[in-house]
């Protein structure tokens, strides 16, 4: 079974200050991991990925995030934050065996001028 | 390339209607998927389809179903609408049979 975790709902960061996003997955098998980014009133939008290989991987617009199997985590960071940056994000999952994906249930970005 | 595509962006129903979301991948793209998205719930899988067949479904009621064309582009049906049924309606399209995913930017279907 598989499953993912975001903590945190709500995160505020100041403009130019250090976004930090938590993820915690669960899962069997080697996961495949993902960030995506929702604006208002549109689809989500890929901002990363970890299916195999380096476990830091970076994304758009200065995104990335670290693989760490001990933890079972993937944090997503950014390390100056933008007011464009404000949005809903997803971490999710899914196995390397089939598309379906587990998704959290989302951390909404809000950037303070 | 184009994006995923999907039609009718908004949607009004009432209670006891049916209705059909089309969703036309990426091109060469053979994966799609469907979700729902509401406040409550979050993003829940529908189901997936590939060359045609079903390979995943969520955990939904027989009233939603699916189907996947030879071009693979996809289309969802939602019989005997309920008021619970208002959300928004996601589809995603795949290049692998395991990969991330590509989504379009939704249907809105409100329930009356």
């Amino acid at each position: 079974a598989q499953s993912v975790t975001q903590l945190g709902s709500h995160v505020s960061v100041s403009e130019g200050a250090l976004v930090l996003l938590r993820c915690n997955y669960s899962s069997s098998v080697p996961p495949y991991l993902f960030w995506y980014v929702q604006y208002p009133n549109q689809g989500l939008q890929l901002l990363l990925k970890y299916t195999t290989g380096a476990t830091l991987v970076k994304g758009i617009n200065g995104f990335e995030a670290e693989f760490k199997k001990s933890e079972t985590s993937f944090h997503l960071t950014k390390p100056s934050a933008h007011m464009s940056d404000a949005a809903e994000y997803f971490c999710a999952v899914s196995s390397n065996t089939g598309n379906q994906f587990y998704f959290g249930t989302g951390t909404s970005l809000t950037v303070i001028p | 390339k184009a994006g995923v595509t999907q039609t009718p962006r908004y949607l009004i129903k009432t209670r006891g209607q049916q209705v059909t979301l089309s969703c036309s991948p990426i091109s060469g793209h053979r994966s799609v998927s469907w979700y729902q998205q509401t406040p409550g719930q979050g993003l829940q899988f529908l189901f997936e389809y590939f060359s045609e067949t079903q390979r995943n479904k969520g955990n939904f009621p027989g009233r939603f179903s699916g189907r996947q064309f030879s071009n693979s582009r996809s289309e969802m049906n939602v019989s005997t609408l309920e008021l619970g049924d208002s959300a928004l309606y996601l589809c995603a399209s795949s290049p692998t049979t395991s990969g991330e995913q590509y989504f379009g930017p939704g249907t809105r279907l409100t329930v009356t």
